[in-house]
């Protein structure tokens, strides 16, 4: 089982450029949580995808769109990049029919760096 | 915000117990105890969580008090690859709810 993976690992953006980030969920999994984290700081809350469809959404403008596949894979996107958006991006898996008391797997993260 | 409380940095022996504390004061009822840890750079991970009853599993052990308002989370033997900032989050036990992370606590297990 290959756990919940990421591309790219690293990236390099310039201001006003867009970014496409991609996460492929543990196998089994069906819903995918995307997060934001700033150096120092704990992971905060994107979005999160289930049955295609954004199901909950944090404290992000609309810069912030995601997508999900119907394979269970993710996309997050990230239009009209702000410095501020420098981050480690954090995607999560988990699957929904164990009835909510259920933990999240993380992947290894896309750092994110805005020029 | 994030509803627990932790401490910003604790230290421990290698080889001996580590002990973090996290205060939940305001849990609900439906609400459980989960615990992450992120060693640097990497994303987090899971290591154990509980409603009421103390829990224990291959990584650690978590203690919650009778009325529930605190948890200790136990690493037995600490080596020093469990140097991580650990998190302490309550969540609701419903679909599609998001984890809450706070700053958490940095241990540092020391040789």
């Amino acid at each position: 089982d290959a756990g919940v993976t990421q591309s790219p690992t690293h990236l390099i953006k310039t201001r006003g450029q867009q970014v496409t980030l991609r996460c492929s969920p543990k196998s089994g999994h069906d819903t995918v949580s995307w997060y934001q984290q700033a150096l120092g700081q704990g992971p905060q809350f994107i979005f999160q995808y289930y049955e295609e469809e954004e199901r909950q959404r944090g404290n992000f403008p609309d810069r912030f769109s995601g997508h999900q596949f119907p394979n269970y894979s993710s996309e997050l996107n990230v239009n009209a990049l702000l410095l501020g958006d420098s981050a480690l991006y954090l995607c999560a898996s988990s699957a929904d029919s164990s009835g909510g008391n259920n933990e999240q797997f993380f992947g290894p993260g896309t750092r994110l760096t805005v020029l | 915000d994030a509803k627990t409380t932790q401490p910003p940095s604790m230290d421990c022996a290698e080889g001996r117990a580590a002990n973090l504390p996290c205060n939940h004061s305001t849990i609900s009822g439906n609400e459980y105890v989960y615990w992450y840890r992120q060693i640097h750079s990497q994303g987090p991970q899971y290591i154990i969580h509980g409603l009421k009853n103390n829990e224990t599993n291959e990584m650690a052990s978590l203690i919650i008090t009778e009325d529930r308002k605190s948890s200790t989370l136990i690493l037995p033997h600490a080596t020093l690859r469990d140097t991580a900032v650990y998190y302490c989050i309550v969540r609701v036990a419903r679909h599609g709810q998001n984890f809450v992370f706070g700053p958490g606590t940095r241990l540092s297990v020391l040789p």
